[in-house]
């Protein structure tokens, strides 16, 4: 079965300090996954996805198919990087996006 | 730039009473999602709707949950007869070829 697991539910770290929020996913034939942010009491709204292979603010993302993970990093983080975090992988034709449990990045001055 | 708008904010009902929630997709828009997020719990896809239709509805998505695309421009979601288990963030998308974009999010809580 399609599955999306992010296993950690919070992860604390100083500015400055670099990031890792962990996602593996289940998935038979190739995925497109995404990375998406949701900023306190804002919407979610699509950081990255792999197929772009973009960094949007410093945040880079790479699918690791034989670890079947889509790790998402930033070397240096921000204060205002705070947020949720969620792995998604749309499904089907239809698109429905199916979602990890999303990691709290808390970083700390 | 373009939204996803949703109404009301918070709606607070009575179990067993009806509610309607309401999405303005994006204009250009043609597939449409509900998802809903009970609290401490992950983002769970309810519904899709393409072409006037439902294409795909989840295991949640049961007789009591119904939707609508009445005038063209707004997408609704309806629950029959609430239950305490509704009480949830519920979200609803639209969809260009490659990104969903989400409204802000209607919280329910039913009493």
């Amino acid at each position: 079965a399609q599955r999306v697991t992010q296993p950690e539910k919070l992860l604390s770290v100083f500015k400055g300090a670099p990031v890792e929020l962990k996602c593996n996913y289940s998935y038979s034939g190739s995925p497109e996954l995404f990375w998406y942010v949701q900023y306190s009491r804002q919407r979610l709204q699509l950081l990255l996805r792999h197929i772009s292979r973009e960094s949007i603010k410093g945040f880079t993302a790479d699918l690791n198919k034989g670890e079947t993970s889509f790790h998402l990093k930033k070397p240096f983080a921000q204060e205002e990087d705070s947020a949720m975090y969620y792995c998604a992988l749309p499904y089907n034709q239809g698109g429905k996006l199916i979602f990890g449990q999303g990691t709290e990045l808390s970083v700390k001055p | 730039e373009p939204e996803v708008t949703q109404t009301p904010s918070h709606q607070v009902t009575q179990m067993g009473q009806e509610v309607i929630l309401r999405c303005v997709p994006i204009s250009n828009h043609l597939y449409f999602y509900w998802y809903r997020q009970i609290l401490g719990q992950k983002v769970e896809f309810l519904v899709s709707f393409y072409n006037n239709e439902i294409s795909e509805k989840s295991e949640i998505f049961d007789d009591q949950f119904s939707v609508e695309r009445p005038d063209g421009s707004n997408f609704t979601l309806k629950i029959r007869s609430t239950k305490l288990e509704d009480s949830a963030m519920y979200f609803c998308a639209s969809r260009t070829a490659y990104e969903q974009y989400f409204g802000p999010g209607t919280r329910l809580t039913v009493t």
